[in-house]
């Protein structure tokens, strides 16, 4: 079974300033994707962030970007120009190609934004 | 908006109390989910369901079922409630396409089982 983890329970940054949130994964499986979701106080789960293992490539959305590191099976999330809007928790999750496409979260990054 | 309702959002009930929660699809996605998020543990699977009539466990599916007769609904049934089970409740879909395979999330409901 594939497993996520998030080793920072709690993260904090200076507003305008570069932040990266850690995720680690297990899996057997070559093809996959990963993402990372925002759930701000009002506990909606956003979508920040997609990868595709198959891609080399980071991904990267406006402010967002990512780390993928397929050997070390590492896949951060770099927030740059952070903003008050950007404090949430945050949630690495997998996913697999293959099967009921059912997603597999880590426990949660919870980011302070300090003025 | 990945047009998701889910129903209700807020409510209490008392142990040994039979619950359901529906989500609600507009979109025809074949894929659908429950989720159930608690401090600690991120959100866990509870049940999904593949198409109308086709339905599987997640990891944690003691104590709940789940049914869909139709494409657009899927049902969180809690047959007695305890207060193990109070959380907040996802239903999500999957959406592929341009989505790329994307899984979307409802607005939650919160339930307070006393």
């Amino acid at each position: 079974a594939q497993t996520v983890t998030q080793s920072q329970p709690e993260m904090s940054v200076q507003e305008a300033e570069t932040v990266t949130l850690s995720c680690t994964y297990d899996t057997s499986e070559s093809d996959y994707y990963l993402f990372w979701y925002k759930q701000p106080p009002s506990r909606q789960m956003i979508l920040v962030i997609r990868q595709e293992a198959y891609k080399q490539q980071n991904a990267t959305e406006n402010r967002f970007s990512v780390n993928f590191q397929k050997a070390a099976k590492s896949f951060s999330l770099k927030i740059s120009d952070s903003q008050l809007g950007d404090a949430a928790m945050y949630f690495c999750a997998y996913r697999s190609a293959y099967g009921n496409e059912k997603l597999t979260f880590g426990t949660g990054t919870r980011l302070t934004i300090i003025p | 908006d990945a047009g998701i309702t889910q129903s209700p959002r807020h409510k209490v009930t008392e142990t040994g109390t039979p619950v359901t929660l529906r989500c609600h699809q507009t979109e025809n996605h074949r894929y659908m989910y429950w989720y159930r998020q608690d401090p600690g543990h991120g959100l866990r699977l509870i049940h999904y369901s593949y198409g109308v009539k086709d339905t599987d466990k997640g990891e944690v599916s003691d104590g709940y079922s789940v049914s869909r007769s139709k494409t657009e609904d899927f049902l969180l049934t809690l047959e007695s409630a305890t207060s193990s089970q109070t959380s907040v409740y996802f239903c999500a879909i999957s959406a592929g396409g341009f989505s790329g395979n994307t899984i979307y999330f409802g607005e939650g409901s919160w339930l307070t089982v006393v």
